[in-house]
């Protein structure tokens, strides 16, 4: 299994759908992870930290699975301004850096 | 707004020219990153600076030499680079001990080698 591995998408929705994306990992150690957001030519901003079975925030909710190694983002009500790429992230064995997946790129449409 | 600061944004250099990139944060983090990422591909670990000494090298080229001249300020110094040195340079910092913590990006220098 790969260190982070995410379906890289397009994921194409209309506005006000819900979108989930999933994110597997191979380091059963992980006690941390994140979901970070990129917009075209920006750089990489924190979304959301999940340190145990998920969390909450707004419309965005992200859950952890570690018996099957995976994470989930969960995004309700879909904004044209959602539109971006998702890395999730993984802290290297070690705590000594993080680990990026590809990204999974989301185009809301009106 | 982003604490991680970056200059310059923008920087178009020649295969014979001398450079450097440069990254400040004042939050105190004692971890220092930089990270390059091309186009629709994640961000790659270059360098990693813990209390201003270099962690970790991921294997890059020597004719990338970075530098921490103290907590708040890192540096990237490029020469003799290769059209496919073009990319984002993205620099972070985070605090030590990344259980529990997550590191920050700056808006990253864009760097055109022709």
């Amino acid at each position: 299994r790969k260190e982070v591995e995410q379906d890289p998408g397009p994921f194409n929705v209309p506005e006000g759908a819900t979108v989930a994306f999933n994110c597997t990992y191979s380091n059963s150690a992980s006690q941390s992870f994140f979901w970070y957001r990129q917009d075209c030519r920006k750089e990489p901003k924190l979304l959301m930290s999940v340190y145990s079975s998920g969390n909450e925030d707004g419309r965005f909710t992200a859950q952890l699975n570690r018996a099957s190694q995976y994470i989930s983002l969960l995004i309700r009500d879909s904004k044209l301004s959602d539109s971006a790429t998702y890395l999730c992230v993984v802290p290297r064995a070690g705590y000594s850096t993080l680990t990026f997946g590809k990204g999974t790129m989301l185009l809301v449409s009106p | 707004d982003t604490e991680v600061t970056q200059t310059p944004k923008h920087l178009v250099m020649g295969m014979t020219n001398k450079k450097s990139l440069k990254c400040e944060q004042h939050m105190g983090h004692r971890a220092m990153y930089w990270y390059k990422q091309k186009a629709k591909k994640p961000p790659e670990l270059m360098f990693v600076y813990s209390y201003e000494k270099l962690s970790i090298n991921e294997s890059v080229p020597s004719r990338f030499s970075p530098e921490c001249p103290n907590s708040s300020l890192l540096n990237l110094h490029l020469h003799a680079l290769q059209p496919e040195d073009s990319a984002l340079y993205l620099c972070a910092s985070s605090p030590l001990g990344l259980s529990g913590n997550t590191i920050y990006f700056g808006e990253g220098s864009w760097l055109t080698v022709v």
